[in-house]
């Protein structure tokens, strides 16, 4: 079946550390997102990809890094530089790329809940 | 500016209609999409409409849109306790390059008892 998949389900971080959360698809889709929800709030884009080996920031791209080396993956760093990463992460993926396709949905993963230790 | 406002809470009695109301800013948004999120998990995709039609009916959803208003409306008939979860409005928002940036309302929670 196709799909997204996250992992871990799970995620504990120590003060200090990176963490980094994986995202993979095999929908054969050309863009990626990564999501934070708090709660009671609405989702926030942290970063997106259109295509393999390129990236823009979100709304809330601080304190966090992706990387896009290939088109089924797109792995989420979570560094010490983001002071308050306890939230549920979401990721997406939606066909992108040309123009003609812009409208087609997001469609999603199960998420990873991060808390600090 | 970009905001989606929807009320944050409903309760209805299993067996009547559940309705979900969403406001929106952005006039150009060409799709309205409704999410449901169950405990835990992530997001599902409900539905969607295109921002030239009036309504979409999908089985036990219907969605109305009035553009007019910026309103957009999700029901569901019959409403089951496995209905109970969070439904999030989106609107999207294109930009050059076939990137499209999605709007979340908080969400609605659906509560559903006897």
């Amino acid at each position: 079946d196709g799909g997204i998949t996250q992992s871990p389900k799970y995620l504990f971080r120590k003060e200090g550390q990176n963490v980094t959360l994986s995202c993979e698809q095999n929908l054969n889709h050309d863009a990626m997102y990564w999501y934070r929800q708090d709660p009671g709030q609405g989702l926030r884009l942290i970063y997106y990809s259109q295509i393999v080996n390129d990236f823009q920031k979100g709304d809330i791209a601080e304190g966090y890094s992706v990387s896009r080396e290939k088109k089924e993956s797109f792995p989420l760093t979570v560094t010490s530089a983001q002071k308050n990463p306890t939230a549920f992460y979401l990721c997406a993926s939606s066909i992108g790329g040309r123009r003609q396709y812009s409208n087609q949905p997001q469609h999603f993963g199960d998420g990873t809940r991060l808390s600090i230790l | 500016g970009e905001d989606v406002e929807q009320s944050l809470f409903l309760s209805v009695r299993e067996g009547d209609s559940s309705v979900i109301n969403c406001t929106y800013t952005d006039s150009s948004s060409t799709y309205l999409y409704w999410y449901k999120q169950e405990p835990g998990a992530g997001l599902q995709l409900l539905t969607y409409i295109f921002s030239n039609m009036d309504m979409k009916q999908d089985q036990r959803l219907t969605v109305l849109l009035n553009k007019k208003d910026k309103h957009l409306s999700l029901r569901i008939a019959d409403t089951q306790t496995g209905d109970s979860a969070i439904y999030f409005c989106a609107e999207t928002m294109v930009f050059s390059g076939g990137y499209n940036k999605l709007i979340f309302g908080a969400g609605t929670r659906l509560a559903v008892h006897p």
